[in-house]
C-alpha cells in the first residue's frame, strides 16, 4: 500500500498561473479532504469529499476547485494563484476519525 | 465557536525526564479527541486516540478531562525521537474531516 501520494513535493508558480495538485490513495477510503498549513496556523480545510462525485467546502475555499471522479483520486486546482496562496497542502483521506495525510506540496507563489 | 488551544512551546526537556502539555478546547458538546505527531517538514499522523477512561500507549498517556475541557498528553522516558509537534485534534461533530479542528501545535525538543 503507498496510503496517500501527492505530487508535486514542490512547485513555484507566478501570481495568476493555474495549477492542479494531485492526490491519490489506494486505501478504498470514501472520505477525502484537502488541508493548508501555514506557520502559527493549525491546519485549515479547505475542501473536502465523503465519496465519488460529492465535494464540499471546508473553511477556507475561495480561490480553490475540487472534484471527484473516482474514489482513488482527489486532485485541488488552484484558479488564479495568489502570493496568500503560498502554502504546504495536505491531502488526506480517513477511515473513522483517523486522518492519513499524503507527505503535502509545498507551494510558492511569486 | 470552534477553538482549540495548545501552548505552541518549545517545550525544552531533556532525555529521560517526563512531559506533560495540554490542550483545550472550545465546546463541551466534543465528541472526540486525539493526539496527531508531526516530524518537522513532514505529515501528521495519528499518535492516539484519547478516551474518556484515557489512554495508554507505551510511555504515552493522554487524559481527557470533559469538565474543565482539556486534553493532556504525558511522555514518560522521553526520548530523542519524541522531538516533534504534537497537535491536539477535536471532532466537534462532523462527520468526518469537516468536524475536525486542529490545535497549532506544540512543539517539543528532547535534548541529550
Amino acid at each position: 500500500n503507498a496510503g496517500v501520494t501527492q505530487t508535486p513535493k514542490f512547485q513555484v508558480l507566478k501570481t495568476g498561473q493555474s495549477m492542479t495538485l494531485q492526490c491519490a490513495q489506494d486505501m478504498n477510503h470514501e472520505y477525502m479532504s484537502w488541508y493548508r498549513q501555514d506557520p502559527g496556523m493549525g491546519l485549515r480545510l479547505i475542501h473536502y469529499s465523503v465519496g465519488a462525485g460529492i465535494t464540499d467546502q471546508g473553511e477556507v475555499p475561495n480561490g480553490y476547485n475540487v472534484s471527484r471522479s473516482t474514489t482513488e483520486d482527489f486532485p485541488l486546482r488552484l484558479l488564479s494563484a495568489a502570493p496568500s496562496q503560498t502554502s504546504v497542502y495536505f491531502c488526506a483521506s480517513s477511515r473513522g476519525n483517523e486522518q492519513f495525510f499524503g507527505p503535502g506540496t509545498r507551494l510558492t507563489v511569486l | 465557536r470552534k477553538e482549540v488551544e495548545q501552548d505552541p512551546g518549545p517545550f525544552n526537556v531533556p532525555e529521560g525526564a517526563t512531559v506533560a502539555f495540554n490542550c483545550t478546547y472550545s465546546n463541551s458538546a466534543s465528541q472526540s479527541f486525539f493526539w496527531y505527531r508531526q516530524d518537522c517538514r513532514k505529515e501528521p499522523k495519528l499518535l492516539m486516540s484519547v478516551y474518556s477512561s484515557g489512554n495508554e500507549d507505551g510511555r504515552f498517556t493522554a487524559q481527557l478531562n470533559r469538565a474543565s475541557q482539556y486534553i493532556s498528553l504525558l511522555i514518560r522516558d522521553s526520548k530523542l525521537s519524541d522531538s516533534a509537534t504534537y497537535l491536539c485534534v477535536v471532532n466537534f461533530g462532523g462527520g468526518g474531516a469537516d468536524g475536525l479542528t486542529f490545535g497549532k501545535g506544540t512543539h517539543l525538543i528532547i535534548q541529550p
